[in-house]
């Protein structure tokens, strides 16, 4: 299966400032999905981020908030602009991995915003 | 709208002890079943994926079983050992119009204690 080496591991920001999560894999990959977790809450896809074209966001995410790059077919970036303390989360990227479509995840950026 | 259940939120157990994890989900129609683990602040791994057509998976001490007409599946831990301890994700992708949105639970945080 695939590796996803996603960076930063965790940060601390001050709030109304951006920060940008990495993710590469080490294998071409169509799609590059990007979720959220709150704490104590599960995972919630924040959007699909397809290579060459613009990223499809779920209901209640939007573009100017969580902007999403897909250069290429192995690496992806995620965003979190002008952050309040509600986006305090974990953030990971994902992809379909093999025939059988599973999933694999990234290590997860733990973000703390004060 | 697909709802994905796990109960209880957390179980703590001598080492030695087999154990059975439960998640269930509202509607049928899936695609597969994958249970993951996921380490304090850090992000998912795969433990087994069920394809909708299958009923069960083993891999080494874990096998997991898919009841799809129920909605449910099982995640049975033999024989288990501290490091074990994490929490235990279940998801299901929806066979809907192609999505490839995983809908999480909230996951069952598991103690093992030597």
């Amino acid at each position: 299966s695939a590796v996803i080496s996603q960076k930063p591991s965790r940060d601390i920001c001050q709030r109304g400032t951006s920060l940008t999560i990495q993710c590469q894999v080490d294998s071409q990959v169509t799609m590059m999905f990007w979720y959220r977790q709150q704490p104590g809450q599960s995972l919630t896809l924040i959007a699909t981020a397809n290579q060459g074209s613009e990223a499809t966001y779920e209901s209640g995410f939007v573009i100017d908030k969580f902007p999403i790059s897909r250069p290429n077919l192995t690496f992806s970036t995620l965003t979190v602009s002008n952050m309040s303390p509600e986006d305090s989360s974990i953030y990971l990227c994902s992809v379909r991995t093999g025939s059988v479509y599973g999933y694999t995840f990234g290590s997860g950026t733990r973000l703390t915003v004060v | 709208k697909q709802e994905v259940t796990q109960i209880p939120a957390a179980l703590s157990v001598p080492e030695g002890e087999n154990l059975v994890l439960n998640c269930s989900f509202t509607d049928s129609a899936i695609y597969n079943l994958q249970w993951f683990r996921q380490d304090p602040g850090k992000g998912l791994t795969s433990l087994l994926l069920i394809q909708s057509s299958q009923r069960e998976q083993t891999s080494g001490r874990l096998n997991a079983s898919l009841d799809k007409s129920s909605g449910r599946s099982t995640l049975y831990i033999a024989a288990s050992q501290p490091g074990d301890s994490a929490t235990y994700l279940c998801a299901v992708r929806p066979e809907q119009g192609g999505s490839e949105k995983l809908v999480f639970g909230k996951g069952m945080k598991l103690t093992v204690n030597p």
